[in-house]
Formats: C-alpha cells, sequence, structure tokens
C-alpha cells in the first residue's frame, strides 16, 4: 500500500498522559500536514511541513502540541499533558506541493 | 471571522434535484481552490479543483469568484450516492477547510 498511513489508529489514555501519532506520507509528497477533526465539523488545520521544514503553526495550538518531521519523510504528532479536550480524530495528509491532499485514515484519541 | 465559512446544512433533497453549496474566505491571496467529499467515519477526499474559470467534471461544477470571495459547487441530477459532507478548501500558504456542508439526497 502507498498511501499515507497512520498510527496508531485509535488510542485510549487518561488525562494527563502524553501521546505521539506517526504519519508515514505517499514518498514522492513534499508536503505534509496534520489536522484535527471533531463529529460534525471540518479538518481543522494544526500545522504542516515542507520537507523538514514546520513552516506554519495554528494560533490555535497550544504548547502543548509540537510535531517534527526529521528527515523530510515521515512526521510525528505529540500531545503533552492530554485534557479531555484534545479527544478526536487526527489527520495527517500529504501533497506535491499545494495540490490535491492525500488523507491518511487517521488516528482517533480518546482521553478519558 | 473564520478563514472559511460554509453553510453547514443539512441539505436534504430528493433525488434527481440540483443543489448548490457555497463557500466564502477571508484571505484574498489565496491561490488554489478544492472541494472535498467526506463520507461518514472517512477521510476527505479530493472531490475537485476549482478553477478561475469555472469547470465541470460531469454533474459537478464548481466556480470561483474572486471580487466576492467566494466558491460554489452545483450537483445536477443528485444521486443517492452522493449523500456525504462536502468540505471547500482553500490555500493561501497552507490548506484550511470549512466546517463543511451536509448533504442527504432521499429516494
Amino acid at each position: 500500500d502507498t498511501g499515507v498511513s497512520q498510527d496508531p489508529r485509535h488510542k485510549i489514555t487518561k488525562r494527563g498522559q502524553n501521546v505521539t501519532f506517526r504519519c508515514d506520507p505517499i514518498s514522492e509528497h513534499n508536503r505534509l500536514y496534520w489536522y484535527r477533526q471533531t463529529l460534525g465539523q471540518g479538518p481543522e488545520f494544526l500545522t504542516y511541513f515542507q520537507n523538514e521544514a514546520q513552516l506554519e503553526k495554528s494560533r490555535l495550538l497550544s504548547d502543548r502540541f509540537s510535531a517534527e518531521r526529521p528527515k523530510g519523510s515521515f512526521s510525528t504528532l505529540e500531545i503533552q499533558r492530554t485534557e479531555q479536550g484534545d479527544s478526536a480524530m487526527y489527520l495527517c495528509a500529504s501533497s506535491i506541493a499545494a495540490l490535491e491532499l492525500f488523507f491518511g485514515e487517521g488516528s482517533r484519541l480518546t482521553v478519558l | 471571522r473564520k478563514e472559511v465559512e460554509q453553510d453547514p446544512g443539512p441539505f436534504n433533497v430528493p433525488e434527481g434535484a440540483t443543489v448548490a453549496f457555497n463557500c466564502t474566505y477571508s484571505n484574498s491571496a489565496s491561490q488554489s481552490f478544492f472541494w472535498y467529499r467526506q463520507d461518514c467515519r472517512k477521510e476527505p477526499k479530493l472531490l475537485m479543483s476549482v478553477y478561475s474559470s469555472g469547470n465541470e467534471d460531469g454533474r459537478f461544477t464548481a466556480q470561483l469568484n474572486r471580487a466576492s470571495q467566494y466558491i460554489s459547487l452545483l450537483i445536477r441530477d443528485s444521486k443517492l450516492s452522493d449523500s456525504a459532507t462536502y468540505l471547500c478548501v482553500v490555500n493561501p500558504n497552507d490548506m484550511r477547510f470549512g466546517a463543511g456542508t451536509r448533504l442527504t439526497v432521499k429516494p
């Protein structure tokens, strides 16, 4: 399968714990995006990378969220000290420049 | 004002109806525009790009109005399988999604 893959698909954690999600984009795609989506809402932009450079980070994102793409390939999104409000689907997408986004199936986070 | 705004609907239409969605954006520097479709519990997938001159793909027509800063999607002869949430995407430098418009096509 050469699509975008995300891991884990589901994560249940207790409030206050740290969680990390991984995204493997389509290999030739230079852009990688992270979004958060809750029920009934569209994907909310979190951050994006062009190669290994993080070019933009949403103002809505608190300091508890950090993302990396160290070698311009896979990316990780870490949430520290999780809160119940962090419960959502975390979507990763990749693209060539600003063209079509290809999404992974998402990582669903539940914070108890 | 949100960067990208859509009428959330829901739109409930009978098969064969024509339905139109609008999406307004606030950043006049936006360069590219798209419509995505998202089925329940699935990831979004590209429906069509929106070009300055307007474009059509079968029953779907997309238009861009830069002066008024909105894009539109028209679906003709709607099918049951068109039931989904339609998301507009606007790209100044990143890719910003609207909240989505939910469409249900009924027999």
